[in-house]
């Protein structure tokens, strides 16, 4: 089965910062890697497929990058609305999650 | 407009079983490969079940392999999963997910909560 190491678990940032998360998978995962975005108490919502894919509707603030094992997921210019829980998906081999990061405003 | 809703959720003592049921439209069901997530209270995401457009390979993770079936009903546009020898670790909210072609999950339910306890 293949883990994923998500980093940080929580991250506080003020309005305008650059933040970036990281997931690192325990093998090579050919840059089938999702992200998502989760705010309290709704369903999670797809960001960004196959590494560096934005999905229609995701602002260009948000882009990912990585290939291999290793993965990054980043926010240019934090705003009020993307202040949220952020999971990575790995797709090569069955379906995995990263543990998560939880966002939050400084 | 895609939407997904769960539906069959509630408290059930160990040991006993829960089916949960998902209804889909907006879309032509019978085309995409369905998932179940879940997420127990204050945790993160886990993918439990995923079937095929005809129901024919299913793929669990060992949290839950042989004691899960995920299913499905094409005429009628339903993803259901039946939970047996439930622990109360099973407890958690219960995302009914779509997926691309059988990669990442696009549209996903409200959820519906299960809660195992005596």
């Amino acid at each position: 089965d293949i883990q994923m190491t998500q980093s940080p678990p929580s991250l506080s940032a003020s309005l305008g910062d650059k933040v970036t998360i990281t997931c690192q998978a325990s093998q090579n995962i050919n840059k089938y890697i999702a992200w998502y975005q989760q705010k309290p108490g709704k369903a999670p919502r797809l960001l960004i497929r196959y590494t560096s894919t934005l999905e229609s509707g995701t602002p260009s603030r948000f882009s990912g990058s990585g290939s291999g094992r290793d993965y990054s997921f980043s926010i240019s210019n934090v705003e009020s609305e993307d202040i949220a829980s952020y999971y990575c998906l790995q797709y090569d081999n069955l379906w995995t999650f990263g543990g998560g990061t939880k966002l939050e405003l400084k | 407009e895609v939407q997904l809703v769960e539906s069959g959720g509630g408290l059930v003592q160990p040991g006993r079983s829960l089916k949960l049921s998902c209804a889909a439209s907006g879309f032509t069901f019978s085309n995409y490969y369905m998932a179940w997530v879940r997420q127990a209270p204050k945790k993160g995401l886990e993918w439990v079940a995923t079937i095929s457009t005809s129901g024919s390979r299913t793929y669990y993770p060992d949290s839950v392999k042989g004691r899960f079936t995920i299913s499905r009903d094409n005429a009628k546009s339903s993803l259901y999963l039946q939970m047996n020898s439930l622990k109360s670790e099973d407890t958690a909210t219960y995302y009914c997910a779509r997926h691309i072609a059988a990669t990442s999950f696009d549209y996903w339910g409200q959820g519906v909560m299960v809660t195992v306890s005596s």
